[in-house]
């Protein structure tokens, strides 16, 4: 049974560019959220999918943007990138529900220069 | 809305020397909570949960963790670290009714030989 996979691994882009980030969520979850873990700090929430449709937002800017397909995959675009967009991203899957616990991708680790 | 605070930033200790990492949160409704722990360059892998019932909750590996309500604690321990035992340590608090998580900075514990 395949965990929660995400693509790419690493990624590096210059300021202004835009760029797209996926996450598979583990068989059987319907629930996909996204993070944001800057160096030396604990994850941050994006945001979080459920039935394609954002159910949840956090602190994050609306250059920050995401989508939810029918197989409950999710990709997270982030426009007009700026230095601090560098972090680890972290995508979370899991069943809907109070008792859902969420687990975690490997991230995706994006840098801005 | 909630907040979760890891009081040590980084924790060394000896091989086979026990280890308390602690935990605070504040919260106006329920809690659910969680250790998750992150080896370097991978993704946070869930330690352990308090949910609901005992508030105690032990892990795999010998870990555990006591829901200390009247403290808004919800400290990690473990009687023998090993050296593999070194990684980073997040707490993280979710309320009853929404699905995301809030996060500690994390705690960097090294075990050294």
């Amino acid at each position: 049974d395949a965990g929660v996979t995400q693509s790419p691994t690493h990624l590096i882009k210059t300021r202004g560019q835009q760029v797209t980030l996926r996450c598979s969520p583990k068989s059987g979850h319907d629930t996909v959220s996204w993070y944001q873990q800057a160096l030396g700090q604990g994850p941050q929430f994006i945001f979080q999918y459920y039935e394609e449709e954002e159910r949840q937002r956090g602190n994050f800017p609306d250059r920050f943007s995401g989508h939810q397909f029918p197989n409950y995959s999710s990709e997270l675009n982030v426009n007009a990138l700026l230095l601090g967009d560098s972090a680890l991203y972290l995508c979370a899957s899991s069943l809907q529900g109070i008792h859902g616990e969420q687990y975690f991708g490997p991230g995706t680790r994006l840098t801005v220069t | 809305a909630q907040s979760v605070t890891q009081l040590d930033s980084q924790v060394p200790v000896f091989e086979e020397a026990p280890v308390e990492l602690r935990c605070n949160y504040s919260s106006s409704v329920s809690v659910y909570l969680f250790w998750y722990v992150q080896y370097p360059n991978q993704g946070l892998q869930l330690l352990l949960k308090y949910l609901s019932g005992s508030t105690l909750v032990e892990s795999i590996n010998g870990f555990e963790a006591e829901f200390n309500k009247s403290q808004t604690s919800f400290h990690l321990r473990k009687p023998s670290v090993h050296i593999s035992d070194t990684a980073e340590y997040f707490c993280a608090v979710r309320g009853s009714t929404l699905g995301r998580l809030y996060f500690g900075r994390g705690t960097q514990l090294t075990v050294w030989p």
